[in-house]
């Protein structure tokens, strides 16, 4: 089945470290892009990649980092730098450029910050 | 302000019943909007896309867009305990539907 993986589910951080989500599709999709959730608040775009080896900063980028060295793979690092990392990540693909609205997303990866 | 405001919610209703939820926007440039539906720990799944004003009809789902009000409008028919969700509304004024604007989503419960 098609569609975007995103790990680990569960992730529990210390102060001061780096963590690493996983994405992976396997729809062949050129863009791929990132998002931060908080309780009852909307999706903020903090990434985005149109193509390999480019991206772009979203609304909310500081403290995070990404990379795109293949296709399918989508990474995003939430560094020491990030003052208040837990929330819901949300990895997520489109076709292409033209807007047909369709977003493809995992199924989030949640970090909490002990 | 924000740019995108939706009806906040939590809503309730018994099953049955018609739903129908809100939201308003500032930015003329928006042309396209979207609904997606949300299940608990899960991530958003694309339920109605429409570009411009008019309506959309999908089974018992109808998005209407009033681009001079600048006001959405998704209608649940029928609603059912499988339609208990949070409702998010985006739109976006151009062609990276990636780059959308959500709403803060509208938690709905149907009781059966």
């Amino acid at each position: 089945d098609g569609g975007i993986t995103q790990s680990p589910k569960y992730l529990f951080r210390k102060e001061g470290q780096n963590v690493t989500l996983s994405c992976e599709q396997n729809l062949n999709h050129d863009a791929m892009y990132w998002y931060r959730q908080d309780p009852g608040q909307g999706l903020r775009l903090i990434y985005y990649s149109q193509i390999v080896n480019d991206f772009q900063k979203g609304d909310i980028a500081e403290g995070y980092s990404v990379s795109r060295e293949k296709k399918e793979s989508f990474p995003l690092t939430v560094t020491s730098a990030q003052k208040n990392p837990t929330a819901f990540y949300l990895c997520a693909s489109s076709r292409g450029l033209a807007n047909t609205g369709e977003l493809f997303f995992g199924e989030g990866s949640r970090l909490t910050v002990l | 302000q924000k740019e995108v405001e939706q009806d906040p919610g939590p809503l309730s209703v018994p099953e049955g019943a018609i739903v129908s939820l809100n939201c308003t926007y500032s930015n003329s440039a928006f042309q396209y909007f979207m609904w997606y539906r949300q299940y608990s720990r899960k991530g958003p799944e694309l339920l109605m896309y429409t570009y411009s004003s008019g309506n959309k009809e999908d089974g018992r789902f109808t998005a209407q867009v009033d681009k001079s009000s600048k006001y959405i409008s998704l209608f649940i028919r029928d609603s059912q305990p499988s339609d208990s969700a949070t409702y998010l509304c985006a739109m976006s004024a151009g062609t990276n539907a990636g780059k959308s604007t959500f709403g803060d989503g509208t938690t709905l419960t149907v009781k059966p």
